[in-house]
């Protein structure tokens, strides 16, 4: 199974700062990689798929990079709304199954 | 725009069957575009995929859960199901109903619908 480590756990910052969170995989994922957001009290909901690709709506001060292992979620410059937490979520081929990193919380 | 909803009890008993159902609106559970999952949270903590579903009924499942899951589907209904045996208080969390879309660019599915969740709390 693969093991996906974000870090930092918790990343303190303040509004206009640049957000820079790290997802590892404990063996190559190829590019299926996402990033999701979840806000208190709600559902989460999908930024990034195949890595660096912004879902629909999603504002462009969110970025995706990396390959094979290591994986970076940019948020260029943290509006308000951006506090929440962030997860990373990968899909295994075969037997087909996801598994979600452990999240990474941004906090004011 | 897609829309699921989860309906189902609140409390289980420790060993008892889970049945949760996801009622789909705003298009059709047939579409091949889409897989149909579910995915929990405990209080507290990460995201954890449970199983997921397509067309036709072929499931896929994590392999954690060692055969308790059953998943399946009802086209007349526009619905999807989920009933987990033996449950335990470990058990215990947000379920969410997901739809997972397909995306040309490399073939895989990613959760971009998601219902607003329920919470089963495992108890005598």
């Amino acid at each position: 199974e693969v093991v996906l480590t974000q870090s930092p756990v918790t990343l303190s910052l303040s509004p206009g700062e640049r957000a820079t969170l790290s997802c590892r995989a404990s063996q190559s994922v190829g590019d299926s990689l996402g990033w999701y957001q979840q806000k208190p009290g709600q559902s989460p909901r999908l930024l990034i798929h195949d890595v660096s690709k912004r879902a629909t709506g999603i504002p462009a001060r969110f970025s995706g990079s990396g390959s094979g292992t290591d994986f970076t979620l940019t948020i260029s410059s943290v509006e308000p709304e951006d506090f929440a937490l962030y997860y990373c979520q990968q899909r295994t081929g075969w037997p087909r199954s996801y598994t979600f990193g452990q999240g990474t919380k941004l906090e004011i | 725009q897609l829309q699921l909803h989860e309906s189902g009890p609140g409390l289980v008993k420790p060993s008892e069957t889970l049945s949760l159902t996801c009622t789909v609106s705003g298009g059709s559970i047939n579409n091949n575009s889409y897989h149909w999952g579910w995915i929990r949270q405990s209080p507290g903590k990460g995201l954890e995929w449970i199983g997921s579903i397509y067309h036709g009924g072929s499931t896929y499942d994590s392999p954690s859960l060692k055969g308790r899951l059953t998943t399946s589907i009802d086209t007349s209904k526009n619905q999807f199901s989920l009933r987990l045996s033996s449950m335990t208080a470990a058990d215990t969390a947000v379920y969410y109903c997901v739809g997972l879309s397909y995306y040309d660019s490399s073939g895989y599915y990613y959760f971009d619908y998601w219902g607003q969740g329920t919470l089963v709390t495992v108890s005598s």
